[in-house]
């Protein structure tokens, strides 16, 4: 079984569009992440959430919000995509303490015509 | 703030060389150290981690030790393989909110 899922694997959309990628993960984690890599593999941190709490929301633009229904799921909506949106987007959770690692999904590759 | 510094890569090795990935890092608390991998069109997975000072990590023949006198959590393996081709991103965490700061990543490419 996928610990942690995300669909989708691939996205191809032009400027201006709205998507939204969702995560699920089956490890009964509190914490949840979104990332940003970029294309020289630089990881950035975007957003967390603890039980469906946010708990740290880097420097983002408002064009992104994260949403979690629930504990187990955190979606990323992205408005009026732009061509420096451009990435792999990861969802990551893990556990309450901080010895317990991350576990990533595979990610959703984003790209903006 | 909190951050990683890893080694510029690409690294390119022969198969059964001798593999060093340098990681220092700056930290405000006292943190956890995690090495992950990244395989080709993969997320990220653990490698392995050392939560507390000359604590040993090790795992599929790779090891790091924690050493807080130097800051630094160096990634060795004695004899690499082709399938060990991959970016390997040292981290940390102070467990603030549970964040993860992330080196720049180095990519390692194993030849025959």
């Amino acid at each position: 079984d996928t610990a942690v899922s995300q669909t989708p694997k691939y996205l191809v959309t032009q400027m201006g569009n709205d998507k939204s990628i969702k995560c699920e993960q089956n490890l009964g984690h509190d914490t949840m992440y979104w990332y940003k890599q970029d294309s020289k593999k630089f990881l950035k941190i975007m957003f967390s959430y603890n039980n469906k709490e946010l708990i740290i929301n880097e420097t983002v633009p408002n064009r992104f919000s994260p949403k979690s229904p629930d504990k187990a799921h955190l979606n990323l909506h992205i408005n009026s995509l732009e061509l420096g949106d451009s990435a792999v987007y990861f969802c990551a959770s893990s556990g309450r303490d901080r010895d317990q690692p991350q576990h990533f999904g595979d990610g959703t590759r984003l790209s903006i015509l | 703030g909190d951050s990683v510094t890893q080694m510029e890569g690409p690294v390119t090795l022969s198969e059964e060389a001798f593999l060093t990935i340098n990681c220092t890092y700056t930290a405000t608390g006292y943190p956890s150290l995690f090495w992950y991998v990244q395989y080709p069109g993969e997320g990220l997975q653990l490698l392995l981690k050392a939560t507390k000072a000359d604590d040993k990590g090790s795992n599929k023949g790779f090891e790091a030790t924690y050493r807080k006198e130097t800051t630094s959590f160096h990634l060795e393996k004695g004899s690499v393989q082709v399938s060990d081709s991959a970016v390997y991103f040292c981290a940390l965490n102070t467990g603030t909110a549970s964040k993860l700061t992330f080196g720049t990543g180095t990519r390692l490419q194993v030849t025959l």
